[in-house]
């Protein structure tokens, strides 16, 4: 079952714009974390945030999340035109036997910053 | 970069040939991963591996089957290519411990059946 769905599907910005992605989830977690896919490419692990946690900062990159409502959101500030990608969250589910190794991926919100 | 190579990059086979997709991980990963992903949708989780000799299936049914002999090495069979396998194939690892839930990837295989 779809475990995360990110909103909106695709979002096209001017660089030094901000980006808001959004994610919601349907199970219980251990974490959740945000992956970016340039094109063809493998994903690249931007951050992880954990059950407990409600914000944490990388950089340009801010991500919220609240349990309560089963939701996350990845904030890029001042955007690049090398911001350009597809944007994924996946998350852990308590159920996996306990562990959190396996993680379930959104559909991805596909960004793009034009220069 | 994440030390994780899989090739070949690019395959372009006909209908029911055998073919064998590449994963190699020098990270010392216990945990790795294959994925499924169509162009522009979400990733399918098709097999898994803990460890030397430990394989599962995933939450996306495939006809592939994968062996894991050595730790660093996670390779992807289809016995016989339909066009029905095309598709991008990517493969990942992780480390063991609670927390350590980041997964890297490799570089993926497009694989096309004709």
């Amino acid at each position: 079952s779809q475990q995360g769905e990110e909103d909106p599907q695709a979002l096209s910005i001017q660089e030094g714009e901000n980006a808001t992605m959004n994610c919601s989830y349907k199970t219980s977690i251990n974490n959740l974390q945000w992956y970016r896919q340039n094109s063809g490419r493998g994903l690249v692990h931007l951050i992880l945030i954990r059950s407990n946690e409600r914000e944490k900062h990388s950089g340009r990159l801010r991500v919220t999340l609240d349990t309560s409502k089963k939701s996350s959101s990845l904030l890029i500030t001042a955007s690049r035109a090398a911001d350009t990608a597809s944007y994924f969250c996946a998350t852990d589910g308590v159920n996996s036997g306990g562990s959190n190794y396996k993680l379930t991926f959104g559909k991805g919100t596909l960004l793009t910053v034009n220069p | 970069e994440a030390d994780i190579y899989q090739t070949p990059r690019y395959l372009v086979i006909g209908t029911g040939k055998k073919i064998t997709l590449e994963c190699s991980q020098t990270m010392g990963h216990d945990k790795m991963y294959w994925y499924q992903q169509d162009p522009g949708m979400e990733l399918h989780l098709i097999h898994y591996s803990y460890g030397v000799n430990s394989t599962e299936k995933g939450d996306l049914s495939s006809e592939s089957t994968v062996s894991r002999i050595r730790t660093e090495h996670f390779p992807l069979t289809l016995e016989s290519a339909r066009p029905s396998h095309t598709s991008q194939y990517l493969c990942a690892s992780s480390e063991s411990g609670m927390g350590r839930g980041t997964q890297y990837f490799g570089p993926g295989t497009r694989l096309t059946v004709l």
